[in-house]
C-alpha cells in the first residue's frame, strides 16, 4: 500500500518570506513520481511541481522548489518570496501506475 | 489550449437518486481519471479510463461506474446515492495514463 502523510494541517507565512511544507510517503515501488498540487478556494487543483524518483536533482519551478530525500522518503516544498496569491491548500501526491495518492493537505495562510 | 472541463459545477440530489457527471479532457489528452474529495480531505482515486475501458479502480463500490467516449470525454455515474456521497468530484486528464495529471474545476455534489 502507498501512503502520503502531511503532518502540518496549517502553516502561516508573511509576504516575501520563505516557507517549507513537509511531506513523507511510503511505497514499495522503485519507479514513481511525486507532485505538489495547489487548491485555492476556487477548488481547481493546480499542478505546482513534479519530481521523478529516479532523478537526484531537486525540481525547481520559479519560486517553488523541492527537497527530495529518497532514502528518507521525504518530499518537502519550499516557497520563496511568498505572495498573497500563494494562499491555498497544498497537497502532496504520489504517483505510481495510474492513480495518484494524496495526503490530507496543508492550509497555507499568507499575511501582509 | 483548452483545459479540463467538467459539468455541472454544482448538483443537489436526494438519497436513492442517480447522478451523472461529465468531463472533457485537456486538448491532446486521451486518459481520464476520477477522484472524490470529501470536505477537509485529499482526493481519493475512483477509477481511470483509457481507450474506452476502465483501466484501474480504487476502493469504491459498484454503485460508481463510468464510461469513456471515442472523443475521450468521460462520464461518472453514481447510483443509489447516499448522504456520504456528498463531495467534490474531480476529473483529471493525462496522455496515455502518464503520471502527470491535470485537473478540472470539479463538480460539487450535495446529497440530501
Amino acid at each position: 500500500a502507498q501512503t502520503v502523510t502531511q503532518s502540518q494541517p496549517e502553516m502561516s507565512v508573511q509576504e516575501a518570506e520563505t516557507v517549507t511544507l513537509s511531506c513523507t510517503y511510503d511505497t514499495s515501488e522503485s519507479d514513481y513520481y511525486l507532485f505538489w498540487y495547489k487548491q485555492p478556494p476556487s477548488r481547481q487543483m493546480i499542478l505546482v511541481i513534479r519530481q521523478e524518483a529516479y532523478k537526484q536533482q531537486n525540481a525547481t519551478e520559479n519560486r517553488f522548489s523541492v527537497n527530495f530525500q529518497k532514502a528518507a522518503k521525504s518530499f518537502s516544498l519550499k516557497i520563496s518570496d511568498s505572495q498573497l496569491g500563494d494562499a491555498a491548500m497544498y497537497f502532496c501526491a504520489l504517483g505510481s501506475g495510474y492513480a495518484l495518492n494524496f495526503g490530507k493537505g496543508t492550509s497555507l495562510l499568507v499575511t501582509p | 489550449d483548452a483545459g479540463v472541463t467538467q459539468s455541472p459545477t454544482h448538483l443537489i440530489k436526494t438519497r436513492g437518486q442517480q447522478v451523472t457527471l461529465r468531463c472533457s479532457p485537456k486538448s491532446g489528452h486521451d486518459t481520464v481519471s476520477w477522484y472524490q474529495q470529501a470536505l477537509g480531505q485529499g482526493p481519493q482515486f475512483i477509477f481511470q479510463y483509457y481507450e474506452e475501458e476502465e483501466r484501474q479502480r480504487g476502493n469504491f463500490p459498484d454503485r460508481f461506474s463510468g464510461h469513456q467516449f471515442p472523443n475521450y470525454s468521460s462520464e461518472l455515474n453514481v447510483n443509489a446515492l447516499l448522504l456520504g456521497d456528498s463531495a467534490l468530484y474531480l476529473c483529471a486528464s493525462s496522455w496515455r495514463g502518464e503520471e502527470t495529471q491535470y485537473f478540472g474545476p470539479g463538480t460539487r455534489l450535495l446529497v440530501l
